[in-house]
């Protein structure tokens, strides 16, 4: 019972925008979403998180869909560093649980 | 600030013997820590939830007395793979809340273990 689907791969050129798209219908009132990456062999690395309004930080920008039933991580240009796998994650009370992740390529 | 280590980065044992992980919250206290596991090429399942002072809480189909997890201080988790086997060779990463519910997680760097 996935809480959080997104594409398995996606492809981007250097210094391009990326928009990783999550889908979390089943998302509930208080759940809050978290995005994290992870490289080969290494523990996932924070990324941004929000609940309602959409999140800017310094890494990435999350815009949330209006109903919350789906969210998206933009990186406004992506670098040969941010080739990982991106998880969206619901935090449901005090765990977090993954889905499958994107592995997302950057193209020189 | 916020740093999980997690000892050792790899380890290979033998089969039928016990191996132990350490987490340690290096710059804060640590409440709640999580234990995951990775397989190749697939996303990190929880296992289970460690709680300072108190049993741990094991998800579903996860063999209590197979991983045994120990949390007995704010700023230290253990995991020990007891009897280990081929099939527990896995990607090991522990996780800890590193403020109220609004701040999220941070992560060790993992523990790549090979039984053979």
């Amino acid at each position: 019972d996935a809480k959080t689907t997104q594409p398995n791969s996606m492809e981007s050129n250097e210094e391009e925008p990326v928009h990783l798209p999550c889908n979390h219908s089943t998302i509930s009132g208080t759940d809050y979403i978290h995005w994290y990456r992870q490289l080969p062999s290494q523990g996932p690395e924070y990324v941004i998180h929000g609940l309602t309004s959409n999140v800017n930080n310094r890494m990435a920008s999350l815009a949330i869909a209006e109903d919350r039933k789906s969210s998206t991580l933009i990186l406004h240009r992506a670098t040969l560093r941010d080739a990982a796998v991106y998880y969206c994650i619901l935090r449901m009370g005090n765990q977090f649980y993954f889905g499958t992740g994107t592995s997302l390529t950057v193209i020189p | 600030g916020a740093v999980v280590s997690q000892h050792p980065s790899r380890v290979i044992c033998k089969s039928g013997t016990s191996v132990k992980i350490e987490c340690r919250s290096l710059d804060f206290q640590a409440t709640t820590m999580f234990w995951y596991r990775q397989f190749p090429k697939q996303s990190l399942m929880l296992m289970a939830t460690s709680n300072e002072g108190s049993k741990a809480t094991y998800e579903q189909g996860v063999e209590k007395d197979k991983f045994l997890i120990n949390h007995a201080s704010l700023t230290l988790s253990t995991l020990t793979v007891t009897s280990a086997h081929p099939e527990d060779s896995s990607f090991y990463i522990c996780s800890a809340s590193y403020g109220t519910g609004f701040y999220g997680y941070t992560f060790g760097s993992g523990t790549r273990l090979t039984v053979v």
